[in-house]
């Protein structure tokens, strides 16, 4: 079974800082994807980047970007410009790879992240 | 564009009493639909997922049943609700695996809040 380990959980940052959220994931497959989501205060459950195994080069969407090292099957999220907006709580989540079925994520269990002034 | 609808969004239910839970998606067809649970400053627990109509998976044994009677409609059921079913429910969708660069991805609703006194 695979595992998903978030050592952080919590983190503080200032407004503007940049900030890095580990995890680390635990899997025999090759074929594989990683995601990190955000939930904010309304609880609402929000994707903020995903990564394919068999890409190399590292995923970014505007501020968030990860490091991606699959050999240390790590995965990493770097929030640059923190903004009072990004005070969430992260998770990352892994899925082995497509079956052509119902996608089955494990989540690790979040880092909570406070940006402040 | 996909949009996903939960209702409603807070319910406060006596112990014993039944309950139905809503999860709608508009903009796509066939989509897999997963249900969760998640107590207070917890992760995700994956209750239910379907990959077609009528076509329902339990992952944990509980109080609790899921149905889907038309494409893109989830419903969790309960007839006899317990404390321990108190939490936040949130319903996701991802696509079929027609959508190369989506495989896999879920996307949530807003949630339910439900309490249980």
């Amino acid at each position: 079974a695979q595992t998903v380990t978030q050592s952080q959980p919590e983190m503080s940052v200032q407004e503007a800082e940049t900030v890095t959220l580990s995890c680390t994931y635990d899997t025999s497959e090759n074929n594989y994807y990683l995601f990190w989501y955000k939930q904010p205060p309304s609880r609402q459950m929000i994707l903020v980047i995903r990564q394919e195994a068999y890409k190399q080069q590292n995923a970014t969407e505007n501020r968030f970007s990860v490091n991606f090292q699959k050999a240390a099957k790590s995965f990493s999220l770097k929030i640059s410009d923190s903004q009072l907006g990004d005070t969430a709580m992260y998770f990352c989540a892994f899925l082995r790879g497509w079956a052509g079925t119902a996608s089955k994520l494990t989540f690790g269990t979040g880092t909570r992240l406070q940006v402040t002034l | 564009s996909q949009t996903i609808h939960q209702w409603p969004a807070t319910l406060v239910q006596p112990v014993g009493s039944p309950l139905s839970l809503e999860c709608t998606v508009e903009g796509t067809s066939n989509p897999n639909l997963y249900w969760y649970r998640q107590a207070a400053g917890r992760g995700l627990q994956l209750l239910f997922y379907s990959v077609g109509i009528g076509q329902i998976s339990s992952e944990v044994p509980q109080n609790l049943s899921a149905s889907r009677p038309q494409d893109r409609q989830f419903i969790l059921s309960s007839k006899k609700l317990l404390l321990s079913d108190s939490g936040f429910y949130l319903c996701a969708w991802s696509p079929d695996g027609t959508i190369l660069d989506r495989v896999g991805t879920q996307y949530f609703g807003p949630g339910t809040r439900l309490l249980v006194l």
